[in-house]
């Protein structure tokens, strides 16, 4: 079964403090693999995705097929990190489909 | 440029009516997707629109369709409606329709069945 699970509904981390969102999936192909992220009040936007192996305000995500996980990460947390962050996968032959995960709360305090 | 706006932003309707949601994607955007947002399910696809086509298709059942416009706004209906219908609806934009691309999100038409 295709499937994305992100196991924290919420994380609480310090300012400055490392950051470390966990994703992981369930596919047979090869996966094509998204984070989404909500800041309040904002539409849902997207932050990164690993066939461009970009970082985004500072974030990185690394595909890991052996493990089957794409975590998100930042080195040093900031406040206006604080979102809702989304972990998707797009299965081949399926357009612009995509399988979100339930989503994780950060919440980054100085 | 203009953002994907979805109409109507709130909505309240019984069990038993059925209810048209409407998003115009970004000018040049020729797909539309829907989402359907629960607390407990989370985001889940409902389908994909391409050329007035129906290219892909979620796993809700048939009382969910919707339909596309030659200048690529999108509506989305819902049939019959339970009470677990009640979710945030939310509609995608992207340029085409290859996988990987960048998806751009409505602020969602929120529905309520009483």
């Amino acid at each position: 079964a295709q499937r994305v699970t992100q196991p924290e509904k919420l994380l609480s981390v310090f300012k400055g403090a490392p950051v470390e969102l966990k994703c992981n999936y369930s596919y047979s192909g090869s996966p094509e693999l998204f984070w989404y992220v909500q800041y309040s009040r904002q539409r849902l936007q997207l932050l990164l995705r690993h066939i461009s192996r970009e970082s985004i305000k500072g974030f990185t995500a690394d595909l890991n097929k052996g493990e089957t996980s794409f975590h998100l990460k930042k080195p040093f947390a900031q406040e206006e990190d604080s979102a809702m962050y989304y972990c998707a996968l797009s299965p081949s032959q399926a357009g612009t489909a995509l399988i979100f995960g339930k989503g994780t709360t950060l919440s980054v305090s100085s | 440029k203009a953002g994907v706006t979805q109409t109507p932003r709130y909505l309240i309707k019984t069990r038993g009516q059925q209810v048209t949601l409407s998003c115009s994607p970004i000018s040049g955007h020729r797909s539309v997707s829907w989402y359907q947002q629960t607390p407990g399910q989370g985001l889940q696809f409902l389908f994909e629109y391409f050329s007035e086509t129906q290219r892909n298709k979620g796993n809700f059942p048939g009382r969910f369709s919707g339909r596309q416009f030659s200048n690529s706004r999108s509506e989305m209906n819902v049939s019959t409606l339970e009470l677990g219908d009640s979710a945030l609806y939310l509609c995608a934009s992207s340029w085409g329709t290859g996988r990987g691309g960048e998806l751009f999100f409505g602020e969602g038409s929120r529905l309520t069945v009483l």
